[in-house]
C-alpha cells in the first residue's frame, strides 16, 4: 500500500474536464512540497507540476494543481487524446526519511 | 539540456550484484540531489535511494537497505547504485532522476533489470 493514495483510474471524453486527487498525511502532504508526474506508455515519467501548482515550461495550462490540508489535486480541463497516460504524485515524507510516491492513476480518453 | 542516461541493466540470477551507472550532463551535477527509483512490470513508481550533493547523506527505501548502496563521483558527473543480494521483486526498470528545490524534475530512461534464474 503506497503512503500516497491515488484512485487507480479515472476517464473522460474530450473537452471534459477531470481531476485526479492525492491524499497523504501530516508528514509527507501537510510539510512538504508536491510534484506530480506524467508517464506515457513506455516513456519516462515527466514532471507536470511542481510544488503543488507550478507548471514547468512547456507545460499546457490545461493542467492545473491544488493542495487542501494533506491533500493534492491534479486537474486537467479540455481533455485531449495525448492526456492518456499514467499521473503519480510524489512528496518527501518527513517521519519514513524518503520520497513517496502515490499508486499511480491511469487516465482513458473515452 | 540536462541528460540522465543510464546504464549496467540486464539479466542476473538471484542473490547476484549488479552495478547501474547514470551518466549525467547538461548541468553542474555536484550541486544536485541525486535518486535512483524504479518501476517493476506493470507497476508504479517506487523510490528506491537518494544521495546529496556532496554524498555526504543517502537515504534509502527500507526494501533496499542494506542490499543496495547509492554513490557518486562528482568529478565524472556520474551517479552509481551497487546491487547485491538481488531477489526477483528486484526485477524493475532503474531510473536515475535529479532533484531540484521542489522534487525530482529530471528522468533518464531507465535501464531495465530482470532477475531470474
Amino acid at each position: 500500500q503506497s503512503v500516497l493514495t491515488q484512485p487507480p483510474s479515472a476517464s473522460g471524453t474530450p473537452g471534459q474536464r477531470v481531476t485526479i486527487s492525492c491524499s497523504g498525511g501530516s508528514s509527507n502532504i501537510g510539510k512538504n512540497s508536491l510534484n506530480w508526474y506524467q508517464q506515457l506508455p513506455g516513456t519516462a515519467p515527466k514532471l507536470l507540476m511542481y510544488s503543488y501548482n507550478q507548471r514547468p515550461s512547456g507545460v499546457p495550462d490545461r493542467f492545473s494543481g491544488s493542495k487542501s490540508g494533506t491533500s493534492a489535486s491534479l486537474a486537467i480541463s479540455g481533455l485531449q487524446s495525448e492526456d492518456e497516460a499514467d499521473y503519480y504524485c510524489a512528496v518527501w515524507d518527513d517521519s519514513l526519511n524518503g520520497r513517496v510516491f502515490g499508486g499511480g492513476t491511469k487516465l482513458t480518453v473515452l | 539540456e540536462v541528460q540522465l542516461v543510464e546504464s549496467g541493466g540486464g539479466l542476473v540470477q538471484p542473490g547476484g550484484s549488479l552495478r547501474l551507472s547514470c551518466a549525467a550532463s547538461g548541468f553542474t551535477f555536484s550541486t544536485y540531489v541525486m535518486n535512483w527509483v524504479r518501476q517493476a512490470p506493470g507497476k508504479g513508481l517506487e523510490w528506491v535511494s537518494s544521495i546529496t550533493s556532496s554524498g555526504g547523506n543517502i537515504f534509502s527505501a527500507a526494501s533496499v537497505r542494506g542490499r543496495f548502496t547509492i554513490s557518486r563521483d562528482n568529478v565524472k558527473n556520474s551517479l552509481f547504485l551497487h546491487m547485491d543480494s538481488l531477489r526477483d521483486e528486484d526485477t524493475a526498470v532503474y531510473y536515475c532522476a535529479r532533484t531540484d528545490t521542489s522534487g525530482i524534475d529530471y528522468w533518464g530512461q531507465g535501464t531495465l533489470v530482470t532477475v531470474s534464474s
